[in-house]
């Protein structure tokens, strides 16, 4: 079945610091990719995704290209701000099969600090 | 226009006990999955109904069951329910086949005691 890889977290960051999220998969066929991001004693809101090959996600500064090379969709944001404090799930649907069920890694958590 | 609604909140239940959990899609919406995120690790998946069957089923044993109706809401059941039961359980609505997003609700959390 499909797999994740994500950092290890926390990353602790400044405000205003730059951001990468590291997230590697694998997977049978051509998933979509997705972030999706967690706030404290919340449920998971979608942050962005891409469904094919060099497909660039983009919302609230965030942003992954989805590299099929290299299995990978990293999650960038030229400058963290204080409420960007979460922790974010990097994620590929599987969508050759009847079912569509996401793969969640483990998370990784952002702190960024004032 | 309501997002995915669960309930309840928050619950809480001794071993060997059986519990219910129910979920509201988007409005339009009739497909539901159903999650476990157990505390400090990502979601799993438990199923997925699409026009009230079943369409996918994660690795979880048979205590673990489901149903959606025809108004498309959902409610997952748990049986003898286990100290490592404890998680948030989360439903995700999305639109079909055709789509590939999911949007989560709040979730519920049980605790087991």
């Amino acid at each position: 079945g499909d797999s994740v890889t994500q950092m290890e977290g926390p990353v602790t960051l400044s405000e205003e610091a730059f951001l990468t999220i590291n997230c590697t998969y694998t997977a049978t066929g051509y998933p979509s990719l997705f972030w999706y991001v967690q706030y404290p004693g919340e449920g998971l809101q979608l942050l962005l995704k891409a469904t094919k090959a060099d497909d660039k996600g983009s919302n609230k500064g965030f942003e992954a290209t989805y590299r099929k090379e290299t299995t990978s969709f990293h999650l960038e944001k030229g400058s963290v701000q204080v409420s960007d404090s979460a922790v974010y799930f990097c994620a590929p649907l599987e969508r050759d099969t009847g079912r569509r069920a996401l793969t969640f890694g483990s998370g990784t958590r952002l702190q960024v600090q004032p | 226009d309501a997002g995915v609604t669960q309930s309840p909140t928050h619950l809480i239940k001794t071993r060997g006990q059986q519990v219910t959990l129910r979920c509201s899609p988007i409005s339009g919406h009739k497909s539901v999955s159903w999650y476990q995120q157990v505390l400090g690790q990502g979601p799993q998946f438990i199923f997925q109904y699409y026009e009230k069957e079943e369409r996918g089923r994660g690795n979880f044993p048979d205590r673990f069951s489901a149903r959606q109706f025809p108004n498309y809401s959902s409610e997952l059941n748990v049986n003898a329910l286990l100290l490592g039961d404890s998680a948030l359980y989360l439903c995700a609505s999305w639109g079909g086949p055709a789509s590939d997003t999911q949007y989560f609700g709040p979730g519920t959390r049980l605790t087991v005691l």
